[in-house]
């Protein structure tokens, strides 16, 4: 059964430094997500990405955040200067047809030290 | 506001019994989506139902949907140890996002 992939499923890194979160959405899929879960908080969306641009945007998605499809598999998050509240799970998500489930990735636990 | 509230926030049963989650939210839907988590693990998709669904079963998982009190339940029958994991109802409205709920730790003992 086709899946949501993630990688790397853990990445430690230094306060400022940048930090790209990779995602290999289902290949059929149209729609494309980001969100994010703070140890023992509700899971957060960050951005919506549909036809080579954004859709919808939280917040929390500010000017340290972008999104690319670089290619026609990965979907990617950059966060230009990580900051300390900036540890967090990360899930990609994707589906066909927006309204519909969407699914998730394993998601990649990211540590700023 | 928070949107998508679970109740309750921990749940403990025996293996065999039922689990009811309930779910409250504050603004219209397209629809209500369920998902379980385990620990440190991804989302899995359990059962979606829109606004016009009142009732909607898959396997041991039976979910209902009011929209008039902007509530949702999701009952587990006849639990099993593997049904221990974090359980979060989402609301999708006019667009893509989901909202999520602070979500219902389930433990079934053996």
């Amino acid at each position: 059964e086709p899946e949501v992939t993630q990688t790397p499923s853990h990445q430690v890194t230094q306060m400022g430094q940048e930090v790209i979160l990779r995602c290999v959405p289902i290949s059929n899929h149209l729609y494309f997500y980001w969100y994010r879960q703070i140890l023992g908080q509700k899971v957060e969306f960050l951005v919506s990405f549909y036809n080579n641009e954004i859709s919808e945007k939280s917040e929390i998605f500010d000017d340290q955040f972008s999104v690319e499809r670089p290619d026609g598999s990965n979907f990617t998050l950059k966060i230009r200067s990580t900051k300390l509240e900036d540890s967090a799970m990360y899930f990609c998500a994707s589906n066909r047809v927006v309204g519909n489930e969407q699914f998730f990735g394993p998601g990649t636990r990211l540590t700023v030290l | 506001s928070q949107q998508g509230e679970e109740d309750p926030q921990a749940l403990s049963i025996q293996e065999g019994e039922n689990a009811t989650m309930n779910c409250s939210y504050k603004t219209s839907i397209n629809n209500l989506q369920w998902y379980r988590q385990n620990s440190g693990r991804g989302l899995v998709h359990l059962i979606l139902i829109r606004s016009n669904e009142r009732e909607k079963h898959s396997g041991r998982l039976r979910v209902t949907l009011d929209t008039s009190k902007k509530s949702s339940s999701l009952l587990i029958t006849a639990s099993r140890a593997a049904d221990t994991a974090s359980y979060f109802c989402a609301t999708n409205n006019a667009g893509n996002m989901l909202t999520f709920g602070g979500g219902t730790r389930l433990m079934v003992k053996p």
